[in-house]
């Protein structure tokens, strides 16, 4: 069966610090990946998809950055962290373009 | 871009009352998938309705695809406390991202 692991569960970073959260997924190929935020209370805000090695799509313009170096993982980072980009970070993944999203179990990212 | 409206964003019942949550779109949906969110943890998909009128259960759960594609709706009988959660109603755009409602948290009254 398949599952997705992401981590860390939390992370407290300094401002300025750089970022790097990973998620990976096991037991599917070629999956759709997803990097969501999510501010307390709110709904889900898209940050990168990707639908294959190398291939980035960009939703928001920000801070962050993402990579996809192999099929099953997927990559968050970003070179200077900003107190907005606190919140929680969600990973997904799909088998088919229009079908459903599976989450990791996300990351809560304070910057302080 | 596409939007989905979600109401209400709380609802407070009872142990034992009926919930209900609404997602509204202004143009036509080619589908609608839900989610359920509990306290402290990830999405997790429930359901993904396509067909005009459609209508399907899962245990307490009913969810309802309008007959115009435009509305969905999730009806939660007798709630129990394993329900407590925030329920996201969601649509892919063509361009194959989900946009998601804003949720209806679900609250136990104590």
């Amino acid at each position: 069966s398949q599952t997705i692991h992401q981590w860390p569960a939390t992370l407290v970073q300094p401002v300025g610090s750089p970022l790097s959260l990973e998620c990976t997924v096991e037991g599917t190929s070629n999956p759709n990946l997803y990097w969501y935020r999510q501010a307390a209370g709110r709904g889900l805000q898209l940050l990168f998809y990707s639908v294959g090695i190398g291939q980035i799509s960009s939703e928001v313009p920000q801070n962050l950055s993402a990579s996809r170096p192999q099929d099953r993982q997927f990559i968050l980072s970003s070179k200077k962290l900003l107190l907005s980009d606190s919140g929680f970070y969600l990973c997904a993944w799909s088998g088919i373009e229009g079908g459903p999203q599976y989450f990791g179990a996300g990351t809560r990212l304070s910057v302080l | 871009g596409q939007q989905v409206m979600q109401i209400p964003q709380y609802q407070h019942v009872q142990e034992g009352e009926d919930f209900t949550t609404y997602c509204n779109s202004s143009t036509t949906l080619s589908n609608i998938q839900w989610y359920k969110q509990r306290p402290g943890g990830h999405p997790v998909f429930l359901i993904q309705l396509v067909k005009s009128g459609e209508v399907k259960k899962q245990k307490r759960l009913t969810f309802q695809f309008g007959e115009a594609k435009k509305n969905s709706s999730l009806h939660i009988t007798a709630t129990q406390t394993t329900d407590v959660g925030t329920y996201f109603c969601a649509l892919y755009n063509s361009n194959y991202q989900l946009i998601w409602g804003a949720g209806t948290k679900l609250i136990i009254k104590p």
